[in-house]
């Protein structure tokens, strides 16, 4: 069946540090990719998606990019800030049905 | 904005209580699903419902029964709280297949 395979954390850095968590996925056919976000004490919010490959969601200075041929959504961010400290997950879900796949989350801490 | 609600942020049950975590959406979606959530394991789905009275297994569903009587509300029955249920659960809306899901904000049982 479907799956999604995250980095394990947690991941800590330094403010103003370059951010990369790898996220790879195995699925049939043309599935769409989210990234979503959970800051503490809340439910899960869409930072970005990507529908087809070679598609780059991108929002609040996160991108991803779909690479169908690494199957990879890997979740990027040049400059970090102490408020981005949250957990990530990366989810697919295919074209024709409701079954959406997370991965299991990588919680990200940012110190100043 | 799309809001979701679930009934109550934090719950405290005694082992064989019957519980019902509710949850209502108001953007007329289609699609609600149950998820659990667990450190390490990521986002589980317990059932889902694309329907009124409509329902569907996800991939943990042993324990729990569900109701969708309304199209805006999606109730989840522990029918015996255990204590290997105690764990976040989330609430989840889509408007069709293949779409980003919109989360309420959780809750967090504990059963004792």
């Amino acid at each position: 069946g479907d799956s999604v395979t995250q980095m394990e954390g947690p991941v800590t850095l330094s403010e103003e540090a370059f951010l990369t968590i790898n996220c790879t996925y195995t699925a049939t056919g043309y599935p769409s990719l989210f990234w979503y976000v959970q800051y503490p004490g809340e439910g899960l919010q869409l930072l970005l998606k990507a529908t087809k490959a070679d598609d780059k969601g991108s929002n609040k200075g996160f991108e991803a990019t779909y690479r169908k041929e690494t199957t990879s959504f890997h979740l990027e961010k040049g400059s970090v800030q102490v408020s981005d400290s949250a957990v990530y997950f990366c989810a697919l879900i295919q074209y024709n049905n409701n079954d959406m796949r997370f991965g299991a989350g990588t919680r990200l801490t940012v110190k100043p | 904005d799309v809001k979701v609600t679930q009934s109550s942020r934090y719950l405290v049950k005694r082992t064989g209580e019957k519980v019902f975590l509710e949850c209502v959406q108001d953007m007329d979606h289609e699609n609600m699903f149950w998820y659990r959530q667990d450190p390490g394991l990521g986002l589980r789905l317990i059932y889902f419902s694309y329907d009124v009275k409509m329902k569907e297994k996800g991939d943990i569903p042993e324990g729990y029964s569900v109701s969708r009587e309304k199209k805006e509300r999606f109730s989840l029955i522990l029918e015996s709280a255990s204590t290997n249920q105690t764990s976040m659960y989330l609430c989840a809306s889509t408007v069709q297949v293949n779409t980003e899901a919109f989360f309420g904000q959780g809750t967090r049982l504990t059963v004792v």
